[in-house]
C-alpha cells in the first residue's frame, strides 16, 4: 500500500533561519504531490502542488517543494521563516488518476521571534 | 476554490451515542470525501461520498459505524454511530475542484469530537 513519511515531528525555529521538511513516498509508478499547511486554529490549506513539469514548485508565502523521482521525495523549503509560519505541515500524495489523498503524519513548526 | 462549511464545529458526546456531521459547499462538486485525524495523528480517509451512490467506504471503516448521505452536489452528512472514546477525533469533509486536468481536494474547518 501507498504511504508517505514525514521524517520531522517536530521542528522548532527562530526567525530567519532556514526550513527544510522531509517527505518520502512509497510508490513507484506516477503520483502527485501536496504540501498541506494548518495555521492554529484554522482549517487546512493547499501550500503547494506537483502534477508534472519542473520539479520544483513554488508555494504560496514563499514555500517551494523540489520533487526528486529518484528519491520518492517531495521535500519542503523556505529560505527564511517568520513567526507567522508557526503551523502544522502534512504532505500527501496521490496516486495517478485516483482521488485518494494519502497523508504523512505531519510536522509541527514552531518559529520564534 | 471551495468553501466548505461544517456543523458542529465541535461537540461533546456520551458514549453509545450518535453524532451527524454536516458538509454544505458553495458550488456543486462531483467529489466529496470525510476524513478522520485522530489526536497526533494524520489524516485517514474514511469515505468518498457519491452523489446518488452508495459511499465508498476505505478499509477499517464500515457503513454501520459511518453511515454517510449525499443527497446533493453540494450537501453531505457523516454520521458517527454507537460512539465509543476511541472515536474522538477531528472529522473533516473535503472536496475535489477540478482544474483543467488537476485535481485539488479543499478542506473544512473540521468537526472536533469528543466522546465521554
Amino acid at each position: 500500500a501507498q504511504s508517505v513519511s514525514q521524517h520531522n515531528h517536530h521542528v522548532i525555529l527562530s526567525e530567519a533561519a532556514s526550513l527544510e521538511l522531509g517527505c518520502n513516498y512509497s510508490y513507484g509508478g506516477t503520483v502527485n504531490l501536496f504540501w498541506y499547511v494548518q495555521y492554529p486554529g484554522q482549517h487546512l490549506q493547499l501550500l503547494l502542488k506537483y502534477f508534472s513539469g519542473d520539479p520544483l514548485v513554488k508555494g504560496i508565502k514563499g514555500f517551494e517543494a523540489e520533487f526528486i523521482k529518484s528519491k520518492f521525495s517531495f521535500n519542503l523549503r523556505k529560505p527564511s521563516v517568520q513567526w507567522s509560519d508557526t503551523a502544522e505541515y502534512f504532505c500527501a500524495v496521490t496516486v495517478y488518476n485516483t482521488d485518494k489523498l494519502i497523508f504523512g503524519t505531519g510536522t509541527r513548526l514552531q518559529v520564534f521571534p | 476554490s471551495a468553501v466548505i462549511s461544517q456543523k458542529p464545529s465541535r461537540d461533546i458526546c456520551q458514549r453509545g451515542t450518535s453524532l451527524t456531521i454536516q458538509c454544505q459547499v458553495d458550488s456543486q462538486v462531483t467529489m466529496m470525501f470525510w476524513y478522520r485525524q485522530q489526536p497526533g495523528q494524520s489524516l485517514t480517509l474514511i469515505a468518498t461520498a457519491n452523489q446518488g451512490s452508495e459511499a465508498t467506504y476505505e478499509s477499517g471503516f464500515v457503513i454501520d459505524k459511518f453511515p454517510i448521505s449525499r443527497p446533493n452536489l453540494t450537501f453531505s452528512t457523516l454520521t458517527v454511530s454507537n460512539m465509543s472514546p476511541e472515536d474522538s477525533s477531528i472529522y473533516l469533509c473535503s472536496v475535489e475542484s477540478r482544474s483543467s486536468s488537476y485535481n485539488e481536494q479543499f478542506f473544512g474547518p473540521g468537526t472536533r469530537l469528543t466522546v465521554l
